[in-house]
């Protein structure tokens, strides 16, 4: 089993429809959590943290659920330029060291 | 600021071979990172140094080696290259705060292909 597991999709959606991605891990230590976004062929970029109350930025929204090591990422209003594999990242380290475990990606499309 | 930047950005090398490959960040991060990337595959850690003159392994460290000589670089060295180690090749680097969620930055990759 992966300890960091996403269905790949792709996720074919129009502009405009609100999306959801989901995540669970299988270490229960682990620390941190991440979404980072990956354009095709680029480096991965940190989309946002993912804080144990739940976070919002703009059209972003990431949950947690520790008891069922479940991580969600619900996308609002989605646009063109969001066309991406969104990574889900657990970090199993220890105070300020990081140790960041990827899941394989999920893949979005939004077409017009 | 340039952030991380790699060298090469593509390498083709046949089996046996050897190669360095340079990661150089400059915004004083005292954590370096090397990850590889495949198909099917999340980022996987390699190596990594927590400070200048410090390396540690990562999860898959066979048939790579590393040195950070001085804190701004970060050096991934193939001894004898193998054809499993065709992948894209990522360096990040990250700040030394206390909090768990500070953020790496990752350089732009290296391609290579071992033949």
């Amino acid at each position: 089993r992966k300890e960091v597991e996403q269905d790949p999709g792709p996720f074919n959606v129009p502009e405009g429809a609100t999306v959801a991605f989901n995540c669970t891990y299988s270490n229960s230590a682990s620390q941190s959590f991440f979404w980072y976004r990956q354009d095709c062929r680029k480096e991965p970029k940190l989309l946002m943290s993912v804080y144990s109350s739940g976070n919002e930025d703009g059209r972003f929204t990431a949950q947690l659920n520790r008891a069922s090591q479940y991580i969600s990422l619900l996308i609002r209003d989605s646009k063109l330029s969001d066309s991406a594999t969104y990574l889900c990242v657990v970090n199993q380290g220890l105070g300020g060291f990081q140790k960041l475990v990827f899941g394989t990606g999920t893949r979005l499309l939004v077409s017009p | 600021n340039a952030g991380v930047t790699q060298t090469p950005k593509f390498r083709v090398l046949k089996t046996g071979q050897s190669m360095t490959l340079l990661c150089a960040q400059d915004m004083n991060h005292e954590y370096m990172y090397w990850y590889r990337q495949d198909p099917g595959m999340g980022l996987r850690l390699i190596h990594y140094s927590v400070g200048e003159g410090t390396t540690a392994k990562g999860e898959v460290p066979d048939g790579y080696n590393v040195s950070r000589l001085k804190k701004q670089n970060f050096l991934l060295g193939l001894e004898s290259a193998a054809p499993s180690q065709t992948s894209v090749y990522f360096c990040a680097s990250r700040g030394d705060g206390r909090g768990s969620y500070n953020e790496q930055f990752f350089g732009p990759g290296t391609r290579l292909t071992v033949l």
